[in-house]
């Protein structure tokens, strides 16, 4: 079946506990993107990856880094998390790196708190 | 710079009604998204418009890209409860956003 795996789907921790949250999708698509979504703010991209390798700032990526080894995984980093970044995040990719042509297809979205 | 705003943020009707949820930019669009997300769920993608003018339709969904390709609405007819969730466009100006989204709930 085709989809866009997240783990962990929930997660507590504390201030300044660096932690991961994994994406792999099987479709084998070249783009690949998280966001962040808070009430009445809708989905803001954090970062993007057009191919292996290849990564980008989306609108708020400060606090958080990825990296793309390879074409199926981009895992999401907070290297020293803060009670801003508890948020229900989403992983999402797309077939081309052109991404605003094609659909995303998203994970089930991690939901996180930071205390 | 570019910015997309979704109208109304929320909105409840009863069953039956019509509901119309309308993406507004203030740049010129190359083309536009539609995404559905259920409560509790992920967005999951509905349909793509490309053309100036453009009408697409999907069971009670239509879909209508402005002449001018700065606004685009999602129209449900005779809603279901089915049709609950939070309706997000996504737009391409000169750069790739999500608009905030538009709450529907539906009484029955």
């Amino acid at each position: 079946e085709a989809q866009v795996t997240q783990n962990p789907r929930y997660l507590i921790t504390v201030t300044g506990k660096k932690l991961t949250v994994t994406c792999s999708q099987n479709m084998n698509h070249e783009y690949m993107s998280w966001y962040r979504q808070d009430p009445g703010l809708g989905l803001r991209q954090i970062y993007y990856s057009m191919n292996v390798e290849v990564t980008d700032k989306g609108d708020v990526p400060e606090g958080y880094k990825v990296s793309r080894k390879e074409k199926r995984n981009f895992p999401l980093i907070l290297e020293s998390p803060s009670p801003n970044q508890t948020s229900l995040y989403f992983c999402a990719s797309s077939p081309r790196g052109v991404a605003g042509v094609y659909e995303q297809y998203f994970g089930p979205g991690t939901r996180l708190t930071v205390t | 710079g570019q910015q997309v705003m979704q109208i109304p943020q929320y909105q409840h009707v009863q069953e039956g009604e019509d509901f119309t949820t309308y993406c507004n930019s203030s740049t010129t669009l190359s083309n536009i998204q539609w995404y559905k997300q259920r409560p509790g769920g992920h967005p999951v993608f509905l349909i793509q418009l490309v053309k100036s003018g453009e009408v697409k339709k999907q069971k009670r969904l239509t879909f209508q890209f402005g002449e001018a390709k700065k606004n685009s609405s999602l129209h449900i007819t005779a809603t279901q409860t089915t049709d609950v969730g939070t309706y997000f466009c996504r737009v391409r100006g000169n750069k790739l956003v999500f608009g905030a989204g538009t709450i529907l709930r539906v009484k029955s």
